[in-house]
């Protein structure tokens, strides 16, 4: 079964950092490209991150500078590296694999990022 | 990176048809032909629907259909029945490698 488990969530101060891993099974991790999604509470979808199978990486404005993301092919395992983290970086964070046409087509069931004082 | 938009909320009756918009720039929806559509129901992860704008992965009900013009995508729901109460969501591939998502779409049915 092609599955997808993150980890690493928690509750962490302003200015503080956490380190998210998505396990991925199922399938040749290596040969996909992959995302981080989050969404925050009651609010929509937004792109974080994404990372190519040859390590061509983007990020989205909003976390530029602050966060790394990374993967293990040996591990089967995409990390997502959060520094500086802010109030507004409190969120649902999911990974999700990217198909041939560029869709996200497995996710993980996320998760929970909360930054709180 | 400017959240794509989508209509907050549309409703339908069962049996019924309803389309929702998913309007971009040309330097995401009107370029790429990489509009994809999700559904998510409260608390679960998001579900591919759509992908390529108008492509359905195996599994998913015929009832769901995608086209896109311009620089709007749509997504169809043909025959709504209970279960298509969900939250759905675009999503295109930009310029410069990144994603952008539509602001989602809160579906009723009455």
């Amino acid at each position: 079964e092609v599955q997808l488990v993150e980890s690493g969530g928690g509750l962490v101060q302003p200015g503080g950092s956490l380190r998210l891993s998505c396990a991925a099974s199922g399938f040749t991790f290596s040969s996909y490209s992959m995302n981080w999604v989050r969404q925050a509470p009651g609010k929509g979808l937004e792109w974080v991150s994404y990372i190519s199978s040859i390590i061509t990486i983007y990020y989205a404005d909003s976390v530029k500078g602050r966060f790394t993301i990374s993967r293990d092919n040996a591990k089967n395992s995409l990390y997502l590296q959060m520094n500086s983290l802010r109030a507004e970086d409190t969120a649902v964070y999911y990974c999700a694999r990217i198909g041939s046409g560029s869709q996200l087509d497995v996710w993980g069931k996320g998760t929970t990022v909360t930054v709180s004082s | 990176q400017s959240a794509l938009t989508q209509p907050a909320s549309v409703s339908g009756s069962p049996g019924q048809s309803i389309t929702i918009s998913c309007t971009g720039t040309s330097s995401d929806v009107g370029t790429y032909n990489l509009v994809s559509w999700y559904q998510q129901h409260p608390g679960k992860a998001p579900k591919l629907i759509i992908y390529e704008g108008s492509k359905r992965p195996s599994g998913v009900s015929n009832r769901f259909s995608g086209s896109k013009s311009g620089n709007t995508a749509s997504l169809t729901i043909s025959g709504l029945q209970a279960e298509d109460e969900a939250d759905y969501y675009c999503c295109s591939y930009a310029d410069g490698g990144s994603y952008v998502f539509g602001t989602g779409t809160k579906v009723t049915v009455l």
